[in-house]
């Protein structure tokens, strides 16, 4: 198996710009989830999806920030317009649906570093 | 809502000393934990988990961890550190559903000869 797959693994772009990172999961996790790594805060999770669907979209940070998922293998996260606070690691993590709702292992891609000037 | 503390935020052992790293959770059931392990510029590798069952679990790369309800700790052990132990290791905490995880800020560790 391949792992989680995200691209870019680098991105430096200007303030203003619009940025858009992909992630392909796992095949047959139905988990996906999008957490960015900051010094100050650490791993934090912005959205996860169940089966494509968003469940908990309460850690994106602004109207700035969207993400999809159009189908089991793809996700984006797009931030439009970029600002220089964005500059952070940002982690896909894909999972299997635990059976009776137990917790499943969550398997991290590479990460995109992103750096907005 | 569950949360996790790791005290140390940098520690420094030789090689071939012994190592161990604290986490402390906090959640009102029965946590899911986990150790993940950060090498520079890498995606997070996971270390070892505990569901349930047997209070000491063993990882991959020699490492193991105990869960002490009592205390509510999770701590990370390796009996001999390698020089290529160096990294950052994030203890996390899951719920029952598949939850999002919850990390700890991480613990940086270096080897020294």
């Amino acid at each position: 198996d391949a792992g989680v797959i995200q691209s870019p693994r680098h991105e430096v772009t200007e303030m203003g710009q619009e940025v858009t990172l992909r992630c392909k999961p796992i095949s047959g996790h139905d988990y996906l989830f999008w957490y960015r790594q900051t010094m100050m805060r650490g791993l934090e999770l912005l959205i996860y999806f169940n089966n494509n669907v968003p469940i908990d979209d309460s850690g994106m940070p602004e109207d700035r920030f969207s993400a999809k998922m159009p189908n089991a293998s793809f996700s984006t996260l797009k931030i439009q317009p970029s600002e220089p606070r964005d500059s952070a690691v940002y982690f896909c993590a894909s999972s299997l649906d635990g059976a009776g709702g137990h917790q499943e292992t969550q398997y991290f891609g590479p990460g995109t570093r992103l750096l907005v000037l | 809502a569950q949360s996790v503390t790791q005290p140390d935020i940098h520690i420094t052992v030789s090689e071939g000393a012994s190592l161990e790293l604290r986490c402390n959770y906090s959640y009102g059931a029965t946590p899911y934990l986990f150790w993940y392990v950060q090498s520079p510029g890498q995606g997070l590798q996971l270390l070892l988990k505990y569901f349930s069952g047997d209070t000491l679990v063993q990882g991959i790369k020699g490492f193991e961890a105990e869960f002490k309800r009592s205390q509510s700790s999770f701590n990370l052990r390796k009996p001999s550190v390698h020089w290529s132990d160096a990294a950052e290791y994030f203890c996390a905490v899951g719920a029952w559903g598949n939850t999002p995880l919850v990390f700890g800020k991480g613990t940086r560790l270096s080897v020294i000869a």
